[in-house]
């Protein structure tokens, strides 16, 4: 049972446009959700986070909305670069009890990104 | 200093055979994190230590997996008799300078360990 659902799979994007990226989920007590970028060949690498307290985060060209009634979150990225081509995965986490630190991952989207 | 690194970087193994693959965490951390990666997909858990202990192995998906963290430092994880459905990409992840070991800090990656059973 995937905790995290994660949309588009793919996305190709022209540069200078912007790429997004939607995630969903159900368990209510997740309070961390962190977004990560991963390359061929490299293992994921932490990009942005937000906690659940907050509707906006951003840092850069990176923006992350959350929807805490929705329970969705998404990934904005302005003035996409063709180095920002990679796979990128939401993920989500709780703090505290017994899965204390364990990551829940979507599926992943391949973000292309045409010069 | 360093991240965090895996050996080896590639395996092949025979259908049946056992494989270690050895995680290096960066210094000092005390969370200790292993996730498998199949072709196309996201990081999925297997394991993790605090230190030497343990504290979930839910995530593992046969007694054919054996993880270990004897010193509190270099982690193993160990297949055994290999499945073609064990391929996949190992990955290992730390957190938590010493002294701290909360579930909300930042997870760093190694590369990963791509094992391909024939």
């Amino acid at each position: 049972q995937q905790q995290v659902k994660q949309s588009p799979q793919s996305l190709i994007v022209q540069k200078g446009g912007i790429s997004i990226i939607n995630c969903a989920y159900e368990n209510t007590a997740f309070d961390y959700f962190p977004w990560y970028q991963q390359f061929p060949g490299k293992g994921p690498a932490l990009l942005i986070a937000i906690r659940p307290d907050v509707s906006e985060k951003k840092e850069g060209r990176f923006t992350i909305s959350f929807n805490k009634s929705a329970k969705q979150f998404s990934l904005h990225i302005m003035d996409s670069q063709p180095g920002d081509s990679a796979t990128y995965f939401c993920a989500a986490r709780r703090s505290r009890g017994s899965t204390l630190g364990r990551l829940y991952f979507g599926r992943g989207t391949q973000l292309t990104v045409w010069p | 200093g360093a991240g965090v690194s895996q050996s080896p970087r590639y395996k092949v193994a025979k259908r049946g055979q056992d494989v270690a693959l050895r995680c290096d965490p960066i210094s000092g951390h005390v969370s200790l994190f292993w996730y498998q990666q199949a072709l196309g997909q996201g990081p999925e858990f297997l394991t993790y230590f605090q230190n030497e202990a343990q504290l979930d192995k839910s995530g593992l998906p046969s007694d054919r997996f054996f993880a270990e963290r004897p010193e509190g430092s270099v982690s193993t994880l160990k297949i055994q008799r290999t499945q073609q459905e064990d391929s996949a990409v190992y990955l290992c992840a730390s957190s938590s300078p010493k002294g701290r070991g909360r579930g909300t800090d930042t997870q760093y990656f190694g590369p990963g360990t791509r094992l391909t059973v024939l």
